[in-house]
């Protein structure tokens, strides 16, 4: 597509749910980041994925956090037993290839959770 | 540990004024230094990136200066414009597997008519 897109853009869950955010990244990027920000702080880095494997999971803050990527296409993240420190928006971002020295991150809107 | 500060956290400046927003960063070995826009609601928005070679980049009224030998980064915003108000987030990338980059902060920028 034109942008990367993201879905939902808001969500409300309750503490213990279970909850999916999807990221489609813009066609043919190979390269897919999750990031977390929380109100009025930066970017937090989640997890990277290079096609459809994750070389870099270190950001992910615990094991209640897990993402997965299918089709060198959509990624999503998945919150298990949410807690209210999850609450934050989590923001997907693209971009062509692994050369950091010339690939521009694309960004999505974000998604919204709020864990009530 | 890489690192990236920006200052000041936050700035209020009248229309029309000009502004300069600072980044100190840590990160090493360096690859390249980004800035973006992020506003309210919105994802991040690349303006500038600059590789080690480069000093000073351009984009409209936004101009992005590097000094590598000092390990910081200004953005300077001419004639500023109410859509200037947003968030400015300097992004250092290290050279390393992964292509893993450190945000700093941000810089909350106010523009008031």
């Amino acid at each position: 597509g034109a942008g990367v897109s993201q879905s939902p853009s808001n969500k409300v869950t309750e503490k213990g749910k279970d909850v999916e955010l999807r990221c489609d990244p813009i066609s043919g990027h190979t390269a897919l980041y999750w990031y977390r920000q929380r109100l009025g702080q930066g970017l937090e880095f989640l997890i990277y994925f290079q096609g459809n494997s994750a070389p870099d999971k270190s950001g992910l803050p615990s094991d209640r956090f897990s993402a997965e990527r299918t089709g060198e296409s959509v990624s999503t993240l998945t919150i298990q037993r949410t807690q209210q420190e999850d609450s934050a928006v989590y923001l997907c971002a693209s971009s062509p290839g692994t050369d950091s020295g010339a690939n521009v991150l694309t960004f999505g809107a974000g998604s919204r959770l709020t864990v009530l | 540990k890489n690192q990236v500060e920006q200052s000041p956290q936050s700035l209020i400046i009248l229309e029309g004024k000009n502004c300069t927003l600072q980044c100190n960063y840590t990160v090493s070995p360096f690859s390249n230094l980004r800035w973006y826009k992020q506003d309210t609601g919105r994802g991040p928005v690349s303006l500038t990136i600059m590789t080690f070679s480069e000093n000073t980049k351009s984009n409209g009224r936004y101009t992005a200066t590097l000094d590598a030998d000092t390990k910081q980064s200004s953005l300077h915003i001419t004639a500023s414009q109410l859509s200037d108000s947003a968030s400015y987030i300097c992004v250092v990338s290290a050279r390393t597997a992964g292509n893993k980059l450190t945000f700093g902060g941000g810089t909350r920028v106010l523009v008031k008519p």
